[in-house]
């Protein structure tokens, strides 16, 4: 198993630009989660989806999209990237309390 | 929302001393869990604890989830430099959700 898998591992965009962090999971999870990690604060939850077509806010959505049209499959969208967004993004899966992470996407935003 | 307070922010130790920290919470949760991260990698669950007072160990790490549900601790015996990292607590509120909070982390160097 793959675990929980996410590309691309570093991006730059600049201020304005849209793209879609990508996250996939082998584990067959129902919970599917984003987290944003930035220096000294933890790790903020963005959005999760407790099943495919099931999404919900977190702590801090503003400025991301999510869409869960199968198990597998919880990407990111950023529809028009800011500065503040500048962070490293995590995304994991599970099936009950015990979240799998995956490697993270470095994003800079210009 | 809840919020968790961890501590410490940071810690320097010798290699084979011992650590502690922990997680205080206002808000009562159902489940306590430590996570430990590597530079450049993305967490890594160490111990999961689903009831009050319940202690767990695994190797070195021995992690408590406090009576009240409000706190938890993780000690780490006879530091190695590997331990070197960030730990995390993270607290799961109930409900069927899984949502966790995540403390602010704990910075672990030791010194060889």
């Amino acid at each position: 198993n793959a675990g929980v898998t996410q590309t691309p591992k570093f991006q730059v965009l600049k201020t304005g630009q849209s793209m879609t962090l990508q996250c996939a999971q082998d584990m067959n999870h129902e919970y599917m989660s984003w987290y944003r990690q930035d220096p000294g604060m933890g790790l903020r939850l963005i959005h999760y989806s407790v099943g495919a077509g099931i999404t919900d806010q977190g702590e801090v959505p503003n400025g991301y999209n999510v869409s869960r049209s199968t198990t597998e499959d919880f990407p990111l969208r950023l529809l028009s990237a800011a500065p503040s967004q500048t962070s490293v993004y995590f995304c994991a899966s599970s099936e009950r309390d015990e979240q799998f992470f995956g490697p993270g996407t470095r994003l800079t935003v210009l | 929302g809840q919020q968790l307070n961890q501590s410490p922010q940071s810690m320097f130790i010798q290699e084979g001393e011992d650590v502690s920290m922990n997680c205080t919470s206002s808000s009562i949760f159902n489940t306590w869990l430590w996570y430990k991260q590597d530079p450049g990698e993305g967490p890594v669950l160490l111990i999961a604890l689903y009831k009050a007072g319940e202690l767990t160990s695994n190797g070195r790490l021995t992690a408590q989830f406090g009576i009240t549900r409000k706190d938890s601790f993780l000690n780490i015996s006879a530091s190695i430099p590997s331990d070197v990292g960030i730990y995390f607590c993270a607290g799961q509120g109930g409900g069927s959700n899984y949502k966790l909070t995540f403390g602010k982390g704990t910075l672990l160097t030791v010194n060889p």
